[in-house]
């Protein structure tokens, strides 16, 4: 199994452009989840699925939109992109049920000039 | 306020100390993560605490969580090298448990000279 794979793995926009981040899962969650970790702030959730055709807004979704048309796949868009979105993004996943262990992908380092 | 705090926010050990990291709220965990990452990488996990007094440990890394559950703690033994890292906690702070959004900390950055 390939795990939670993300692409790309770097980007760098300017200011004003749109851009789609790739997340796949091959594990069979239902769970998935977005975050951004910004430096020394942690992990903030941005949006988040329990299923097909199921989204929600986690802490820090203004700047983003998502959507879930499969299991495995689960990508994030960003529409005028701003510095302030400058980060690291991270796709996790988990099965849904109690533990919720969520299991991460490598991450996309994003710049916006 | 950060409502998962770690600490300290970083540390720097000789190869073969032992050393440990906290996790604390004010609030109930109700199921605490604990995570590494690598510099550019993805977050590992570690391990996962849920009932107070929970103790759980793998090869060289204790991960325990207070009777009261609010504060978790983190320890290696004889560290080395490859235990280098930030090392993450996430919680579950939701009453009533079972639920799948994680508050992280900020993280602590270990560094371990040879």
């Amino acid at each position: 199994n390939a795990g939670v794979t993300q692409t790309p793995k770097f980007r760098i926009l300017k200011i004003g452009q749109s851009m789609t981040l790739q997340c796949a899962q091959d594990m069979n969650h239902n769970y998935m989840y977005w975050y951004r970790q910004d430096p020394g702030m942690g992990l903030k959730l941005i949006y988040y699925s329990v299923g097909a055709g199921i989204t929600d807004k986690g802490e820090v979704p203004n700047g983003y939109n998502v959507s879930r048309s499969t299991t495995e796949d689960f990508p994030l868009r960003l529409e005028l992109a701003a510095p302030s979105q400058t980060s690291v993004y991270f796709c996790a996943s988990s099965y849904g049920v109690y533990p919720y262990e969520q299991y991460f992908g490598p991450g996309t380092r994003l710049t916006v000039t | 306020s950060q409502e998962l705090e770690q600490s300290p926010q970083s540390l720097i050990v000789q190869e073969g100390k032992n050393l440990t990291i906290n996790c604390t709220s004010s609030k109930t965990l109700y199921g605490l993560y604990w995570y590494k990452q690598k510099y550019g990488e993805g977050l590992i996990f570690l391990m996962m605490l849920q009932k107070g007094g929970e103790e759980k440990s793998h090869e060289k890394i204790t991960a325990k969580l207070d009777e009261k559950k609010q504060q978790s703690s983190l320890h290696i033994t004889a560290s080395q090298p490859s235990h280098a890292g930030i090392y993450l906690c996430g919680a579950d702070m939701n009453s009533g448990g079972s639920n799948y959004k994680l508050t992280f900390g900020k993280g602590t950055l270990l560094t371990v000279n040879p």
